[in-house]
């Protein structure tokens, strides 16, 4: 079945560290984004990307990282300067960015929960 | 002021209860609106859209007031299952999609 792999499920971080969010998609999805959920807060964008090669900043990217080498992944870095960076990342993929309308909507990953400790 | 606001709720009803509540938007160009379903601790899953003239999804109907700049979800005859947040999605320009914070629905035995 075509879905999306989000893993580690959950994610330690100690202070100063680097770590990497992994998202595979097999859906043949041009577009893919990165949110974060915080308790009591709406989704988050971090970046977005729309092709291979390219991506683009979202309303919170600072302190974070992306790459899309490959149309089926687009890992996430949380890199030492996010300084809050608990939360629960969810990572998403539409068919591409001019269809996220019409009833197409997203299909999101499972998630990680990163804590900070 | 928050592009998609929700009452957080909790609704909490007994089953075979009906349920409605409200999402608003700030961007009167929004074009396109959803309802999510998330279960605690799991990834939203698109419930339905919302057509301009309104749809029903089963128990589920969802209505879009553009004038007003709101959309309404309502649950008839509760079951367990429906016990979930609630998601208001707004696609408010090309390519993002602005997400309410949710409203929580627990429906009892």
């Amino acid at each position: 079945d075509g879905g999306i792999t989000q893993s580690p499920k959950y994610l330690f971080r100690k202070e100063g560290q680097n770590v990497t969010l992994s998202c595979e998609q097999n859906l043949n999805h041009d577009a893919m984004y990165w949110y974060r959920q915080d308790p009591g807060q709406g989704l988050r964008l971090i970046y977005y990307s729309q092709i291979v090669n390219d991506f683009q900043k979202g309303d919170i990217a600072e302190g974070y990282s992306v790459s899309r080498e490959k149309k089926e992944s687009f890992p996430l870095t949380v890199t030492s300067a996010q300084k809050n960076p608990t939360a629960f990342y969810l990572c998403a993929s539409s068919i591409d960015l001019g269809r996220i309308g019409n009833g197409y909507g997203y299909t999101f990953g499972s998630g990680t929960r990163l804590t900070v400790v | 002021r928050k592009e998609v606001e929700q009452d957080p709720g909790p609704f909490n009803v007994p089953e075979g209860a009906t349920v409605a509540f409200n999402c608003t938007y700030s961007n009167s160009a929004s074009q396109s609106f959803f309802w999510y379903r998330q279960d605690c601790r799991k990834e939203p899953k698109l419930l339905m859209s919302v057509y301009s003239s309104g749809n029903e999804d089963g128990r589920f109907t969802a209505q879009l007031n553009r004038a007003s700049q709101y959309i309404s979800l309502l649950i008839r005859d509760s079951k367990l299952s429906d016990s979930a947040t609630y998601l208001c999605v707004v696609r408010s320009n090309d390519y993002k999609l602005s997400f309410g914070a949710g409203t929580t629905v627990t429906v009892r035995a």
